[in-house]
């Protein structure tokens, strides 16, 4: 079974300190891939960053940064130094390898507001 | 930069009508998809279409759901008798491939709300 578990349901940060969001993945796929959305007050879902299973590496991008670790089945994302406009829904993503259809599970998302 | 747009954003219907949610996918694009949101709740999928027919489906997408591409550019969910528990928000979204990883990019959604 595939399944992506966020266990922070909200989180409440001042502005310029740092946060992680955790994101935990369950699946059978030696392949597979893994997203992070933000979903913002207006509701639409923003892409952030898609990692494959085979590429461990770490990346950042600006204050945002994300650490892959297959050995935990996690992907967590961290944001350095948040702002208020960061305030969002944060979904962390799973899509298997095999078959065509591009399918996402999605996991219950977490709501970070940040405070001035 | 190409976006998915979708029309209407907001549509109020009542119970056991019928409801076409609208879709223009990334032109370049060959994978699209609907997925729904019931409110405060997580995304969840409920069909992908490829090659002009459907290559996946949840159990979300029984019999009174529909999908279609008319033409070369929208994409099309129907519903054909509205329930209160439809009430939700309905994302449409493209990938350029399904397979590989390649992102899908979400149109901004249409609020359905089935009174």
């Amino acid at each position: 079974a595939q399944k992506v578990t966020q266990a922070q349901t909200e989180i409440s940060v001042v502005e310029k300190e740092d946060v992680t969001l955790d994101c935990v993945y369950e699946t059978r796929d030696t392949t597979y891939y893994l997203f992070w959305y933000k979903q913002p007050p207006s509701g639409e879902l923003v892409f952030l960053i898609r990692r494959n299973s085979f590429d461990e590496q770490n990346e950042i991008s600006g204050r945002y940064s994300w650490n892959f670790q297959k050995s935990t089945s996690s992907f967590n994302f961290t944001i350095t130094a948040s702002q208020v406009v960061d305030s969002a829904v944060y979904f962390c993503a799973l899509r298997h390898g095999s078959g065509n259809t591009g399918k996402l599970i999605f996991g219950q998302g977490t709501t970070l507001q940040v405070k001035p | 930069e190409p976006e998915v747009t979708q029309t209407p954003s907001h549509q109020v219907t009542q119970m056991g009508q019928e409801v076409i949610l609208r879709c223009v996918p990334i032109s370049n694009h060959l994978y699209f998809y609907w997925y729904r949101q019931i409110l405060g709740q997580k995304v969840e999928f409920l069909v992908s279409f490829y090659n002009n027919e459907i290559s996946e489906k949840s159990e979300i997408f029984d019999d009174q759901f529909s999908v279609e591409r008319p033409d070369g550019s929208n994409f099309t969910l129907k519903i054909r008798s509205t329930k209160l528990e439809d009430s939700a928000m309905y994302f449409c979204a493209s990938s350029y491939r399904g397979r590989e990883g390649t992102e899908a990019f979400f149109g901004q959604g249409t609020r359905l709300t089935v009174v």
